[in-house]
């Protein structure tokens, strides 16, 4: 009940296309939902993260798309470029709980073609 | 300001050794997670400390261990190191956990040989 499942596992996408990643998770307790970027080498980077108070958030060309009554969300990269090619990781957590456990999905790694 | 910092960036060991990673949270980041990375594993929590109190805690054998210090510093310890081990273990820094934005530290690679 504690995990978070994540489709694809890798993406291709040529330049200029839509890049979409998908998340599902069981737990309902679960009301805060970060989504990460990793490059080689670096840390995990915060891209953008939502509440399930809100279907969708928009920042920039990323936009994440929430659907509680069926338990998934999705991440939307409009306009992809090669400097998107990284590793993207869903979470979520329980946020009310002040601890700051995140639980990842396993990962989808994206490259995008000029 | 500074981002989260780890040290040291790389670590080779063999099994059997014990070994301590430390990690530097943002100026004023109360709470600091541990999680470690393998290819299959993925991304997995270790612990939370928050105001130097252990808050939550993954499922890790008790060779994994933590501490924070009062400045929000923390160390992880693993002790009898084992093959399987090797990993990347990152630390992240918020400013009291739950919904808050979670700063990753580039991570320490860890090769258990």
């Amino acid at each position: 009940q504690q995990q978070v499942k994540q489709s694809p596992q890798s993406l291709i996408v040529q330049k200029g296309g839509i890049s979409i990643i998908n998340c599902a998770y069981e737990n309902t307790a679960f009301d805060y939902f970060p989504w990460y970027q990793q490059f080689p080498g670096k840390g995990p980077a915060l891209l953008i993260a939502i509440r399930p108070d809100v279907s969708e958030k928009k920042e920039g060309r990323f936009t994440i798309s929430f659907n509680k009554s069926a338990k998934q969300f999705s991440l939307h990269i409009m306009d992809s470029q090669p400097g998107d090619s990284a590793t993207y990781f869903c979470a979520a957590s329980i946020g009310s709980s002040n601890t700051g456990k995140l639980i990842f999905g396993q990962g989808t790694t994206l490259q995008v073609k000029p | 300001k500074a981002g989260v910092t780890q040290t040291p960036r790389y670590l080779i060991k063999t099994r059997g050794q014990q070994v301590t990673l430390s990690c530097s949270p943002i100026s004023g980041h109360r709470s600091v997670s541990w999680y470690q990375q393998t290819p299959g594993q993925g991304l997995q929590f270790l612990f939370e400390y928050f105001s130097e109190t252990q808050r939550n805690k993954g499922n890790f054998p008790g060779r994994f261990s933590g501490r924070q210090f009062s400045n929000s510093r923390s160390e992880m310890n693993v002790s009898t190191l084992e093959l399987g081990d090797s990993a990347l273990y990152l630390c992240a820094s918020s400013l009291h956990g739950g919904g808050d934005t979670q700063y990753f530290g580039p991570g320490t690679r860890l090769t258990v040989l």
